[in-house]
């Protein structure tokens, strides 16, 4: 197993363009986690699954953003019309059950010129 | 909502030496648990230590430990014997021991701390 695995590593993308993410989690981990971080921030909760199910939203997360995790496998986080404001790393992490310890990807840097 | 705060943005220490970084939160809950992650440059984040609120003995991985004061609720990090590959952001989180309603266990994360390690 190699860890959590994000794709790209590094986009650059001009405004109003559609991105998308994709994170390949621990492949038995049921939980997986989108998270933002800015320059000079730690990172913020996005939203998280549990499987395949989309179980919560952070406020971050405007509607030009939406995230899948179909069959409870891989994720992907689309950006739709991205802002120059949107330029940040987007974290994956997963874990197994609800306790357990989040393990982070390297996340993908974007950049929105 | 529960906050965590790094009050130092950087920190220096001599290689062999010994260094203390300082996170605080605020939480009303009981149950929760508190973790330095390690983030090197342009590489994935890596827990370095957990702390159970439950627990009063401070963890300890190696060279590094942690001085827990649940009743202050302040969290601070000790590396001994600093190597340079300990250079990096280190980034305090807390966790809820019971999760949302919604069963998520999301890090909420501090601002972080960028340590250098002189040779």
């Amino acid at each position: 197993d190699t860890g959590v695995s994000q794709d790209p590593r590094h986009k650059i993308t001009k405004r109003g363009q559609n991105v998308t993410f994709r994170c390949d989690p621990i492949s038995e981990h049921n939980r997986l986690y989108w998270y933002r971080q800015t320059l000079g921030q730690g990172p913020e909760f996005l939203t998280y699954f549990q499987n395949e199910a989309q179980l919560e939203k952070s406020r971050l997360l405007s509607d030009r953003f939406s995230a899948e995790r179909p069959k409870g496998s891989f994720s992907t986080l689309e950006i739709q019309r991205t802002e120059q404001g949107d330029s940040a790393m987007y974290l994956c992490a997963s874990s197994l059950g609800g306790g357990a310890d989040a393990f982070f990807g390297q996340g993908t840097r974007l950049t929105v010129v | 909502a529960q906050t965590v705060t790094q009050s130092q943005p950087e920190m220096s220490v001599q290689e062999a030496e010994t260094v203390t970084l300082s996170c605080t939160y605020d939480t009303s809950e009981s149950d929760y648990y508190l973790f330095w992650y390690k983030q090197p440059p342009s590489r994935q984040m890596i827990l370095v230590i957990r702390q159970e609120a439950y627990k009063q003995q401070n963890a300890t991985e190696n060279r590094f430990s942690v001085n827990f004061q649940k009743a202050a609720k302040s969290f601070s990090l000790k590396i001994s014997d600093s190597q340079l590959g300990d250079a990096a952001m280190y980034f305090c989180a807390y966790r809820s021991g019971r999760g949302s309603g919604a069963g998520s266990y999301q890090l909420t994360f501090g601002k972080g701390t960028k340590l250098s390690v002189i040779p």
